[in-house]
């Protein structure tokens, strides 16, 4: 099975500040990666799926895909303090598998 | 558009019990995944189906089973249950049929005393 590796924070911002998360997976087949938002007592929720080499924008999040150095990570612009949760990435555990394999998630303060 | 259901919400059960859980995925959605989450582990794979077909097993005991239906619907059952299978449980269900967006249901937390 492919590993999908988080840093493990826990990662501390201010408001307003960029939070930067990231991701390095061992599969250099790979070609799509998400990304789930997961407060405390809830279910993962995806808010950023790539799926090229390079940069995706969504709003204040923007996700990057670096496939030669095999890292994905994620960037929250003017982070908030509603953004404050565990951030998992999530990649096929290999070359046409069915499933997705989760990092461990790296858990984001945002102070106000 | 109606997300992935899961039922029941919580569940209490006795060391040795057996438990099914049950998850309805998104419309249209003919893969299910369900995954196992504890502090420690993070989330873990359990099985995926597809078509009513099971295509991967996690790394758990027999005691841990699963099946789909025709309307893709999905359950999955625990069997002489131990304290350690006190967890989250999550199912996710996916449109394609290899890994792709999956979406979660809200899970079922299970306690087992």
């Amino acid at each position: 099975q492919k590993e999908v590796e988080q840093n493990s924070g826990p990662l501390s911002v201010p408001e307003g500040a960029i939070a930067s998360l990231n991701c390095t997976y061992s599969d250099r087949v790979s070609q799509s990666f998400f990304w789930y938002r997961q407060y405390s007592g809830k279910s993962p929720e995806l808010i950023m799926s790539i799926y090229s080499n390079g940069d995706k924008e969504d709003g204040r999040f923007t996700a990057q895909l670096n496939k030669a150095s095999q890292y994905v990570s994620l960037l929250i612009r003017d982070s908030q303090p509603s953004d404050s949760a565990t951030y998992l990435c999530a990649g096929p555990s290999g070359a046409g598998s069915y499933q997705l394999t989760f990092g461990k998630g790296t858990k984001l303060s945002v102070i106000p | 558009k109606a997300g992935v259901t899961q039922t029941p919400r919580y569940l209490i059960k006795t060391r040795g019990q057996q438990v099914t859980l049950s998850c309805s995925p998104i419309s249209g959605h003919r893969s299910v995944s369900w995954y196992q989450q504890t502090p420690g582990q993070g989330l873990q794979f359990l099985f995926e189906y597809f078509s009513e077909t099971q295509r991967n097993k996690g790394n758990f005991p027999g005691r841990f089973s699963g099946r789909q239906f025709s309307n893709s619907r999905s359950e999955m059952n625990v069997s002489t249950l131990e304290l350690g299978d006190s967890a989250l449980y999550l199912c996710a269900s996916s449109l394609l049929d290899r890994a792709t967006e999956a979406f979660f249901g809200q899970g079922t937390r299970l306690t087992v005393v």
